[in-house]
């Protein structure tokens, strides 16, 4: 079965600073998508980014980019010029793109705070 | 505006009482998920509907049940067995290669 690790349970950046958050994932897959989502105190899950693993150039939303190392296995997310409402818990997750596998595995998660 | 809705936002139960969450997407979206998050934790699948009348068990399935009688709705069913429920439920909705989208979850707490 697939997993997803996030190494950092807590990360702290500067406002206006920038900050990587890792994850690497452990897959037999050749085809399949990887997503950064952001949950914030009110706990809602909010999409930041995705990458489909076919795609070589890496994804890029606003100040959020993500390093897509498929070889290695990595997908680390970089948040430029950090705001204050970056305040949350981040956390990676892998999707499989084979119909016969659909769920979604999500790694432990990264608290990122913002400090003023 | 389409979108997810889990409801109530907050659920009681006592010992040995069964308890039911709802899900409801207007998204048109074919597979509907049940998450649980412990404080701390990622989310781990429960259960997991690709299609009406069909579901399948995820990675903690044991004590909960679901049933998907119609497109829109996936309840999930907490029951007495399941020992330890105290925890934060997502419903998760998702049509073809599109990430899922979530509800704003339900906090289920023991009495």
């Amino acid at each position: 079965a697939q997993t997803v690790t996030q190494s950092q349970p807590e990360m702290s950046v500067q406002e206006a600073e920038t900050v990587t958050l890792s994850c690497t994932y452990d897959t037999s897959e050749s085809d399949y998508y990887l997503f950064w989502y952001k949950q914030p105190p009110s706990r809602q899950m909010i999409l930041v980014i995705r990458q489909e693993a076919y795609k070589q150039q890496n994804a890029t939303e606003n100040r959020f980019s993500v390093n897509f190392q498929k070889a290695a296995k990595s997908f680390s997310l970089k948040i430029s010029d950090s705001q204050l409402g970056d305040a949350a818990m981040y956390f990676c997750a892998y999707r499989s793109a084979s119909s016969n596998n659909n769920d979604m595995r999500f790694g432990a998660g990264t608290r990122l705070t913002v400090k003023p | 505006d389409g979108g997810i809705t889990q409801s109530p936002k907050y659920l009681f139960r006592k010992e040995g009482q069964n308890v039911t969450l709802s899900c409801e997407q207007n998204l048109n979206h074919d597979a509907m998920y049940w998450y649980r998050q412990d404080p701390g934790q990622g989310l781990r699948l429960i259960y997991y509907s690709q299609i009406v009348n069909d579901f399948q068990k995820g990675d903690i399935a044991e004590g909960y049940s679901v049933s998907r009688e119609k497109k829109e709705s996936f309840p999930l069913t907490v029951t007495s067995a399941q020992k330890n429920p105290t925890a934060f439920y997502l419903c998760a909705s998702r049509i073809g290669a599109q990430p899922q989208h979530f509800g704003d979850g339900t906090r289920l707490s023991i009495l």
